[in-house]
């Protein structure tokens, strides 16, 4: 079953533009981590934030915890044509378990 | 090798093959995951090791399916009398004692 639930869907937007997408989850974390996928590279991991924290920033990357309404964003600054890819969020109960993925939002980036 | 790798890329079987995914893991992992994406979905957790030993294989859904990781290191995913609902991406994972997950490109497998 699916932990996380990503909104939106689909997303496209122009090249420069930012890009937020959003995750929903169900249960208790330790953490939650942001993955891209695509078919050139497969499932990458972007980002991790421990459940307590608030923010954390990497490169252009910007991703925000509120643990009291079981929710995340990443936020994308300044898109590329190379950020066209699935963006999925997932948790698990701790650093070294299992994880649960949502289902993805879909990004598109136009040039 | 510099990151996971796993064979076949891609596989087509007949309903009621068996089948063997293969998973190279990162030199001196010791967690291994191997998960299953159904087209659109997210990916699906099937089973956990630790070394050779399997701790949990909570997400394996039926006894049709078997992975193993003898000693440690590969680890295979066995899949005996493929159906068609067994259609999909088999994605490994694997991580250090302090790393996050680094997933390989997965095996795309197509049950007719």
């Amino acid at each position: 079953s699916q932990q996380g639930e990503e909104d939106p869907q689909a997303l496209s937007i122009q090249e420069g533009e930012n890009a937020t997408m959003n995750c929903s989850y169900k249960t208790s974390i330790n953490n939650l981590q942001w993955y891209r996928q695509n078919s050139g590279r497969g499932l990458v991991h972007l980002i991790l934030i421990r459940s307590n924290e608030r923010e954390k920033h990497s490169g252009r990357l910007r991703v925000t915890l509120d643990t009291s309404k079981k929710s995340s964003s990443l936020l994308i600054t300044a898109s590329r044509a190379a950020d066209t890819a699935s963006y999925l969020c997932a948790t698990g109960p701790g650093t070294a378990s299992k994880l649960t993925f949502g289902t993805g939002t879909r990004l598109q980036v136009m040039l | 090798g510099a990151g996971v790798s796993q064979s076949p890329r891609y596989k087509v079987a007949k309903r009621g093959q068996d089948v063997a995914l293969r998973c190279d893991p990162i030199s001196g992992h010791v967690s291994l995951f191997w998960y299953q994406q159904a087209l659109g979905q997210g990916p699906e957790f099937l089973t956990y090791f630790q070394n050779e030993a399997q701790l949990d294989k909570s997400g394996l859904p039926s006894d049709r399916f078997f992975a193993e990781r003898p000693e440690g290191s590969v680890s295979t995913l066995k899949i005996q009398r493929t159906q068609q609902e067994d259609s999909a991406v088999y994605l490994c994972a694997t991580r250090g004692l302090d790393t996050e997950a680094f997933f390989g490109q997965g095996t795309r497998l197509t049950v007719v």
